[in-house]
């Protein structure tokens, strides 16, 4: 199974900074990378797909790089309403898997 | 508007077998990929199952095979997860997705519904 590693597994940020995730795949998965963003007791809300492309609706705000086993989501101006955790999956091959997940937390 | 609404959840002992449904609208359920993930208290995100438009490839994750079965009527746009033998760590709420994919595989999460909570306890 591929295991994918987030870090930092939670972060402290202030309203409009850059806040960047990163997630590590156990081996290579080419660009078959989602990130995903949940707020308690809520569903998980779909961001980013192909490790770069927006899901419709989707702010530009977000973004995300990557390919092979290192990838990256990027915030580029926090508000209050991204204060959430969020997951990257890799598709790449089954069973597909889940990062741990990347608190974030008002400072 | 996709809508996803799951149902079906809730306490089942140890052992003890559940139907999850979801009803799907606002889409062309026969032309999608879809599946069940689950979320324990507190925890990540976990993969269940997968499948086909027309149901013909099913993929789990190895600690439900041979328990779980994912399934789907077209004709009523339903999604259903069996859930048999159920165990303590299957204590989680179950979300179904809609997955973006072609004729030959799957690839990404696109919506999702709202959940629905599965606790098994004696």
């Amino acid at each position: 199974d591929i295991q994918m590693t987030q870090s930092p597994s939670s972060l402290s940020a202030s309203v409009g900074d850059r806040v960047t995730i990163t997630c590590r795949a156990s081996q290579g998965i080419s660009n078959y990378l989602a990130w995903f963003q949940q707020k308690p007791g809520k569903a998980p809300k779909s961001l980013i797909y192909a490790a770069s492309s927006l899901q419709s609706g989707v702010p530009s705000k977000f973004s995300g790089s990557g390919s092979g086993t290192d990838f990256t989501l990027t915030i580029s101006s926090l508000q209050p309403e991204d204060f959430a955790t969020y997951y990257c999956q890799q598709y790449n091959s089954y069973p597909w898997t889940f990062g741990q997940g990347t608190k974030v937390e008002i400072k | 508007e996709v809508q996803l609404v799951e149902s079906g959840g809730g306490l089942v002992q140890p052992g003890g077998s559940l139907r999850l449904s979801c009803a799907a609208s606002g889409f062309t359920f026969s032309s999608y990929w879809m599946s069940w993930v689950r979320q324990a208290p507190g925890k990540g995100l976990e993969w269940v199952a997968n499948i086909k438009q027309d149901g013909s490839e099913k993929y789990y994750v190895d600690s439900v095979k041979g328990r779980f079965t994912i399934s789907r009527d077209n004709a009523k746009n339903s999604l259903y997860l069996q859930m048999n033998s159920l165990r303590a760590e299957d204590t989680a709420v179950y979300y179904c997705a809609r997955v973006v994919g072609s004729s030959w595989y799957a690839e990404y999460f696109q919506h999702w519904g709202q959940g629905t909570l599965v606790t098994v306890s004696s």
